[in-house]
């Protein structure tokens, strides 16, 4: 069965640095897609950044970028230059290609970006 | 555009009660999906709906029900409630559902509290 696991359920950053946030994925589809979606405290999913199964190249997005590595299972999440903004809950989620398309989400990571 | 509208945003239900919880999407997307957020969790799929007229079980239908008579409208109701239904509840939609553009765009969110 598909699955996301999240293993990072708080972390820390600078203001200004550059923070990775994991995630690992099971699947026996060839064929999937990986997001990350940020949740402020004001609770709304807000999508950020997209990586497709069969892409080449990793995924960028502004100051987030997506370091996929298939043959591990991974899709972590890189915000560089962080700011106090970025403090929120980040989910990892999948797509299965099946009829609902479903997103299968992590348990999440709560980010604080300390000043 | 809206994007993806819910209401309302917050309610407090005594057990045995009945809601109709409301999504409106003006993205003429077809595809439309209920999920649900337990506390410290992430989400799970409740029910979708691939166009109008047409919908099925997700993860966790048990208690719940859809209706999709409209492409803009997709309506979540609970019958009987219960303190195990007491969640976030987020609907969302996609243009289509397996490309890199068809991501998922998520409505605010409604909070519900089961006594």
């Amino acid at each position: 069965a598909q699955k996301i696991t999240q293993t990072q359920p708080g972390m820390f950053v600078q203001e200004k640095e550059a923070v990775t946030l994991d995630c690992t994925y099971d699947t026996s589809d060839p064929s999937y897609g990986l997001f990350w979606y940020k949740q402020p405290s004001s609770g709304e999913m807000i999508f950020l950044i997209y990586q497709g199964s069969y892409d080449q190249q990793n995924a960028t997005e502004g100051r987030y970028s997506l370091n996929f590595q298939k043959a591990r299972k991974s899709a972590n999440l890189v915000i560089s230059a962080s700011q106090l903004g970025d403090s929120a809950m980040y989910f990892c989620a999948m797509r299965e290609e099946d009829p609902s398309y479903k997103l299968i989400f992590g348990s999440g990571t709560r980010l604080l970006v300390r000043p | 555009n809206a994007g993806v509208t819910q209401t309302p945003k917050f309610r407090i239900l005594k057990i045995g009660q009945s809601m109709t919880l409301q999504c409106t999407q003006d993205m003429n997307h077809n595809y439309m999906y209920w999920y649900r957020q337990d506390p410290g969790m992430g989400l799970k799929l409740i029910y979708y709906s691939v166009g109008a007229g047409i919908t099925d079980k997700g993860e966790v239908p048990n208690g719940y029900n859809v209706s999709r008579s409209t492409t803009e409208d997709f309506p979540l109701r609970l019958e009987l409630a219960a303190p195990s239904q007491t969640s976030v509840y987020f609907c969302a939609s996609s243009r289509l559902a397996g490309g890199p553009t068809d991501t998922q765009y998520f409505g605010p969110g409604t909070r519900l509290t089961v006594l």
